[in-house]
């Protein structure tokens, strides 16, 4: 996955449980994302950052919470806040051209 | 809000054939445009970049872009039932550097029949 890494593969969730996804890369870049994704309906910004001790929320992030507390890790925690948590999580980093490399993803499922 | 419109599919095309992916945006100021493709299960891998009107071609991919139209192709020659997967179009503000986010489509799920 071009030094990005997600883990773990597959995640368990019990009701009212806050989880922890994590993602590290060792390509020293600045920017790092989180996204979700649901069937049908495609990519969806969690939270971005953009430097160490630094992040912003996109388009869904309630429910969520990130640090950056070093630049290789972006750790992903979805709180029991989050309702429907259950989808494929893909953490990024900026890739060549302007692109993003993605993670291998976390698939999240709450039972 | 920006938007990044494609057809969900699926778009089913003979082995061999030639397959063509379809794209809209609505923010004139993108400058650059992305396709990604996913297999099930598997996170989006880039297969095709393009700043610039016109066609840019890498092996069996072209892609095609109109600024004035707002439009963004991808279009597969020869298609293998190895390409069946979903094709995710992204498109950015930023001209090819590491600034920006992405906006993503929801894809198109392409299946190629052998």
């Amino acid at each position: 996955d071009g030094g990005i890494t997600q883990s773990p593969k597959y995640l368990f969730r019990k009701e009212g449980q806050n989880v922890t996804l994590s993602c590290e890369q060792n390509l020293n870049h600045d920017a790092m994302y989180w996204y979700r994704q649901d069937p049908g309906q495609g990519l969806r910004l969690i939270y971005y950052s953009q430097i160490v001790n630094d992040f912003q929320k996109g388009d869904i992030a309630e429910g969520y919470s990130v640090s950056r507390e070093k630049k290789e890790s972006f750790p992903l925690t979805v709180t029991s806040a989050q309702k429907n948590p259950t989808a494929f999580y893909l953490c990024a980093i900026n890739g060549r051209f302007g692109g993003y490399t993605f993670g291998s993803g976390t698939r999240l499922t709450v039972v | 809000q920006k938007e990044v419109e494609q057809n969900s599919g699926p778009l089913s095309v003979p082995e061999g054939a030639i397959a063509s992916l379809n794209c809209t945006y609505s923010d004139r100021g993108s400058q650059s445009f992305f396709w990604y493709r996913q297999y099930s299960g598997k996170s989006p891998e880039l297969i095709m970049f393009i700043y610039s009107n016109g066609d840019k071609e890498d092996g069996r991919f072209t892609a095609q872009l109109n600024k004035a139209s707002q439009y963004v192709s991808l279009l597969i020659r020869d298609s293998q039932p190895s390409d069946s997967a979903t094709y995710l179009c992204a498109v950015n503000m930023d001209y090819g550097g590491s600034q920006g986010n992405l906006i993503f489509g929801k894809g198109t799920k392409l299946s190629v029949k052998p």
